[in-house]
């Protein structure tokens, strides 16, 4: 069974490094067309991708937020971790990750996803 | 950017047929997925590659895409289908995933 928890701090203060991570079962990091986004949602607000690793390690991230984002893996402790920089009350939101799987080279869904985390961002 | 384009929200009665769309520039030339998210609940993918569901997913539930709008389509709506849909897509230019804004399907 596939299954993917991200955990991290509930509360950080502005200007803050905000560290997620991404513990993931019933699948390789290293093995596959497979790979790990993060993905946000904001109180009330649509989803929002932020970043993707895949297991031959080939990131990216969205544009608006690249300079404060960094995802890495660790394939032997089965997690993925994102870090954002310089938090701010706007980064207010739930945070999941969720496995990427490619049906082709140009086709790829998230099949499963974490329950998200949620993260306050205040003083 | 690319961009998505859904409702904000659309209204069915029970065993009626609901229809989401999701608009966006040469869209049917876009491989789609559609998710389901409840209240307080982490999404769950209904439809990929505009056409197919996962294992475990009602065959009530079926994609479309052509030209400038893909489709989902939820038959015999029942009381348990409303949730926010979301629609994304893969893009290969500016960011490679996109995320419609999402529609709130209520069951009257």
């Amino acid at each position: 069974q596939v299954t993917l928890k991200e955990s991290g701090p509930v509360l950080v203060k502005p200007t803050e490094t905000l560290t997620l991570t991404c513990s993931v079962s019933g699948f390789s990091l290293s093995s596959g067309e497979m790979g790990v986004s993060w993905i946000r949602q904001p109180p009330g607000k649509a989803l929002e991708w932020l970043a993707h690793i895949f297991s031959n390690d080939a990131k990216s991230y969205t544009t608006s937020l690249k300079s404060r984002l960094t995802i890495s893996k660790d394939t032997s402790q089965r997690q993925v971790v994102l870090t954002v920089t310089n938090m701010d009350p706007v980064d207010t939101a739930t945070y999941f990750c969720a496995r990427i799987l490619a049906a082709d080279t140009t086709i790829y869904y998230m099949d499963v996803w974490g329950k998200g985390t949620t993260v306050t961002v205040s003083s | 950017s690319y961009v998505l384009t859904q409702p904000p929200s659309l209204s069915v009665a029970p065993g009626q047929t609901a229809r989401i769309t999701c608009g966006g520039d040469k869209i049917g030339r876009k491989s789609v997925n559609w998710y389901q998210q409840k209240p307080g609940q982490a999404p769950v993918l209904v439809v990929y590659d505009d056409t197919d569901r996962p294992s475990g997913i009602p065959e009530r539930f079926s994609g479309s895409n052509s030209v400038t709008t893909a489709t989902l389509t939820i038959s015999r709506v029942e009381a348990g289908d409303e949730a926010d849909y979301h629609c994304q897509v893969w893009d290969d230019s500016g960011d490679p995933v996109v995320f419609g804004g999402g529609t709130k399907l209520t069951v009257l």
